[in-house]
């Protein structure tokens, strides 16, 4: 099955500065692959996603890149704001349905 | 449009008791999926429906089954539980098309086994 790893685990940055999670995934039939950002006792909210036919895609301040090749996708978030702490998930899904495999999380900090 | 809503927000149950969760997905989705979240295992793949049939299964015991209804609704069922099915439960519902493919979740289930 598909197995999906993450990078880092924590990330400080300051007020302004870019962030960026990295992820890679293991089964080159994996075709979506959505980020989810998940506040303390919230529901993990879907903030963007991409699919594999793509290889970027921007949405405001967050932009997403997909390598297929090398099988490995991150999150780009730039100027970030103290409301941009939280935890990031990256997730793959393979082949049809809606199974998704997650990465096991980034504790992002942005400090003023 | 409501989104997922899940019942009970909260659970205390005991080892060998038995539980079911609820999920009512957004209005036309037909697609619902439940999550396992824990602090050790982060986020797991339970089961996924669509049209009252399960169409993926996760690697948990027997204990843990689902249905869905006719009217998309959902619920899962842990039998015996365990002290390690102590985790927040979450289900996510999907819809048609181009967009059928983003999973929108529900705030979850808390549930405490002592």
């Amino acid at each position: 099955g598909e197995n999906v790893e993450q990078h880092p685990s924590t990330l400080s940055v300051q007020e302004g500065d870019s962030a960026v999670i990295k992820c890679t995934y293991s089964d080159s039939a994996s075709n979506y692959f959505p980020w989810y950002k998940q506040e303390l006792g919230k529901r993990p909210q879907l903030i963007i996603d991409i699919r594999s036919n793509v290889g970027e895609k921007k949405d405001q301040r967050i932009a997403v890149t997909l390598n297929k090749t090398a099988k490995h996708f991150s999150l780009h978030i730039t100027e970030t704001q103290p409301e941009d702490s939280a935890v990031y998930f990256c997730a793959a899904r393979e082949g049809g349905g809606n199974k998704l495999t997650f990465g096991t999380g980034t504790q992002l900090k942005v400090e003023l | 449009k409501a989104g997922v809503t899940q019942t009970p927000r909260y659970l205390i149950k005991t080892r060998g008791q038995q539980v079911t969760l609820s999920c009512s997905p957004i209005s036309g989705h037909r697609s619902v999926s439940w999550y396992q979240q824990t602090p050790g295992q982060g986020l797991q793949f339970l089961f996924e429906y669509f049209s009252e049939t399960q169409r993926n299964k996760g690697n948990f015991p027997g204990r843990f089954s689902g249905r869905q209804f006719s009217n998309s609704r959902s619920e899962m069922n842990v039998s015996t539980l365990e002290l390690g099915d102590s985790a927040l439960y979450l289900c996510a519902s999907s819809g048609f098309g181009a967009s059928n493919e983003k999973l929108f979740f529900g705030s979850g289930t808390q549930l405490s086994v002592l």
